[in-house]
């Protein structure tokens, strides 16, 4: 039971590139969520997931899209990444009426 | 807007000592608080929840106590350890809505100092 894994662990981009960042889970979570982490802002959610198929905004959702095709999975793209997106990516999954659990983030730098 | 404000910031204790971190929270459609627990490099894992049913909630040496009139909750960290250094954060959700999202404080960096 791997719980929630993410990849990859680090990455570098140039400013316009474009990237896929990949959660997984073996909990048969429902729900799933995509945080950035920035010092001194805690954590804000960019996109989540309530069920195969399904996915809505956040509080941070521009230059970010996300799909969800299987249940385990969660996908986070950046189609033209910017400097301001440089952050710690993580993935949490949970099902209704107990905590999220975290994966061990993804640190990005856009140059 | 800021639903969950937390502080301090940070906080230096002594070994032994108890730490204490406040959150307070304005929407009272709020009915789950979680406490997580993140060391440097590593995701945020949770360390302890409260319903608002119960006014406090013990687990080993953390326990939370709750008050829902004042829209306040808090985590005390009682003989605090070295280990215990890290960053805390305190967050809020409505479970059955939303997609059980949470609105996380900003969190306290804590160092419990030897």
């Amino acid at each position: 039971n791997a719980g929630v894994t993410q990849t990859p662990k680090f990455r570098v981009l140039k400013t316009g590139q474009s990237m896929t960042l990949l959660c997984a889970q073996d909990m048969n979570h429902e729900y799933m969520y995509w945080y950035r982490q920035d010092p001194g802002m805690g954590l804000r959610l960019i996109h989540y997931s309530v069920g195969e198929g399904t996915t809505a905004k956040g509080e941070v959702p521009d230059g970010y899209n996300v799909s969800r095709l299987k249940k385990q999975n969660f996908l986070l793209g950046l189609e033209s990444a910017a400097p301001s997106q440089t952050s710690v990516y993580f993935c949490a999954s949970t099902k209704t009426g107990t905590g999220q659990y975290f994966g061990p983030g993804t640190r990005l730098t856009v140059l | 807007q800021q639903q969950v404000k937390q502080s301090p910031q940070s906080l230096i204790v002594q070994k032994g000592g108890i730490s204490i971190i406040n959150c307070a929270y304005e929407n009272t459609a709020f009915d789950y608080f979680p406490w997580y627990q993140q060391f440097p490099g590593k995701g945020p894992a949770l360390l302890i929840a409260i319903r608002p049913d119960v006014s406090e909630k013990k687990e080993g040496r953390f326990t939370i106590s709750f008050n829902k009139s004042a829209k306040q909750f808090s985590l005390h960290i009682m003989d605090s350890q070295p280990g215990d250094s890290a960053t805390y954060f305190c967050a809020a959700s409505m479970r059955e809505t939303s997609g059980s999202r949470l609105t996380f404080g900003e969190g306290t960096q804590l160092t419990v100092n030897p």
